[in-house]
């Protein structure tokens, strides 16, 4: 069975331009969650989608913005990026249930210069 | 604002020393979860607690959940170098699939 796949797996930006990540999860996991690795800050939840609805939210600005494909593919987007954006961005999947188990993706490298 | 604080932030250790790192908060959970990370690679789960005062095992590996369900550690019995990584605990079951984590703990063990 193959894992979570991220792409790309790295990235180079400039300020003020806007990006856009990709997830494909675990075959058969409607869920999949977003979120922003930094040295400073540590994991920090982005948001979650289930079934091409977005059922939780975390504390990121209006520019990071996702969705849902009915495949269960995902696609995180963030718009005017910042210095501050540059991070490892990690999508996880999961079946759907909030007690089941995360399978993590190997994550975007996303470096704003 | 939910936050787990990890301890210590760093570790460096000999092969075949033991290791004990903490997990802390001022908040409930329902579940408490740690995760290895290697360079690289995303976070892998190790194991999943949520009964207060659980105990559980994994090869070399001991994980305890507190009784009041607000802290956890996770105890190394005679490191490998293999081990090396960095560890995350994270707090979930309080407010949906979100997971609070911790900073980590970044472990190295020299042979």
């Amino acid at each position: 069975k193959a894992g979570v796949t991220q792409t790309p797996r790295y990235l180079i930006k400039t300020r003020g331009q806007q990006v856009t990540l990709s997830c494909s999860p675990i075959s058969g996991h409607r869920s999949v969650s977003w979120y922003q690795q930094t040295p400073g800050q540590g994991l920090q939840f982005l948001f979650e989608y289930f079934s091409e609805t977005q059922r939780n939210k975390g504390n990121f600005p209006g520019r990071f913005s996702g969705r849902q494909f009915s495949n269960s593919r995902s696609e995180m987007n963030v718009s005017t990026l910042e210095l501050g954006d540059s991070a490892l961005y990690l999508c996880a999947s999961r079946l759907g249930g909030f007690s089941e188990k995360l399978f993590f993706g190997s994550g975007t490298q996303l470096s704003v210069l | 604002t939910q936050l787990l604080e990890q301890s210590p932030q760093f570790l460096s250790i000999q092969e075949g020393e033991n290791l004990t790192v903490y997990c802390n908060s001022s908040s409930v959970f329902s579940s408490l979860q740690w995760y290895r990370q290697e360079p690289g690679e995303g976070p892998v789960l190790l194991v999943t607690v949520v009964t207060g005062g659980e105990v559980k095992k994994l090869k070399r590996l001991t994980f305890q959940f507190g009784d009041a369900r607000k802290d956890s550690s996770l105890h190394i019995t005679a490191a490998q170098p293999g081990d090396t990584g960095l560890y995350l605990c994270a707090g979930g079951g309080n407010q949906g699939g979100k997971l609070i984590f911790g900073q980590g703990t970044e472990l190295s063990v020299k042979p």
